[in-house]
């Protein structure tokens, strides 16, 4: 079956980074567009980032553009996100998910557990 | 990309039915089919419920149905079970290339 497994978050001061890795498995990941969601404790989902299946193509959310870069190794079967000047507010909870298709997502299935930013000095 | 707007929570007894509604606007749910849903029961990840507006993944019961009038799309879950107690989240591609997410809607069940 499908598997996400994120790992790298942690405790880290403002304006520091962070890179996240999610392991997939059960499928081919080089044909599927992934995505990054994250939760912020007690709240709501925000997408973050989203990258084609080949990487050609990487979106940004506006409140992480310029410090947030999205990559894949496809040979290596894993998403990261690079997290640069790290805020206060970018503390949450990273879900790495499978998008639908290759590039066009039309839906978020399945979801890993997540792996939690912490941003505080 | 700006959120979709739920209502905060919504409730109803077993065996009652209730309507979660999201709206959002003309650039995103109102152009695309691109709509889901999500479950999250507490502590746990996300689950999809609906895609492309109205269609089940398989295992989902057919008492989640999903539609779509204009910039709102809704979700509707009959025949309510206590099991059904958890955060419900919409999801809308948009036409920057990116994709938003509802507040949430807590479902309490009485």
């Amino acid at each position: 079956q499908v598997q996400l497994v994120e790992s790298g978050g942690g405790v880290v001061q403002p304006g520091r980074s962070l890179r996240l890795s999610c392991a997939a498995s059960g499928f081919t990941f080089s044909s599927y567009g992934m995505h990054w969601v994250r939760q912020a404790p007690g709240k709501g989902l925000e997408w973050v980032a989203v990258i084609w299946y080949d990487g050609s193509k990487k979106y940004y959310a506006d409140s992480v553009k310029g410090r947030v870069t999205i990559s894949r190794d496809n040979s290596k079967n894993t998403l990261y996100l690079q997290m640069n000047s790290l805020r206060a507010e970018d503390t949450a909870l990273y879900y790495c998910v499978k998008g639908s298709g290759n590039y066009h997502t039309n839906w978020f299935d399945p979801w890993g557990q997540g792996t939690l930013v912490t941003v505080s000095s | 990309q700006s959120a979709l707007t739920q209502p905060p929570s919504v409730s109803g007894s077993p065996g009652q039915s209730v309507t979660i509604s999201c709206t959002g606007t003309s650039s995103d749910v109102g152009s695309y089919y691109r709509v889901s849903w999500y479950q999250q029961p507490p502590g746990t990840a996300p689950k999809l419920m609906i895609y492309e507006v109205n269609n089940r993944p398989s295992g989902i019961p057919h008492r989640f149905s999903g539609s779509k009038s204009g910039n709102t799309a809704s979700l509707t879950i009959s025949g309510l079970q206590a099991a059904d107690e958890a955060d419900y989240y919409c999801s809308s591609y948009t036409d920057t290339d990116t994709w938003v997410f509802g507040g949430g809607t807590k479902l309490t069940v009485l």
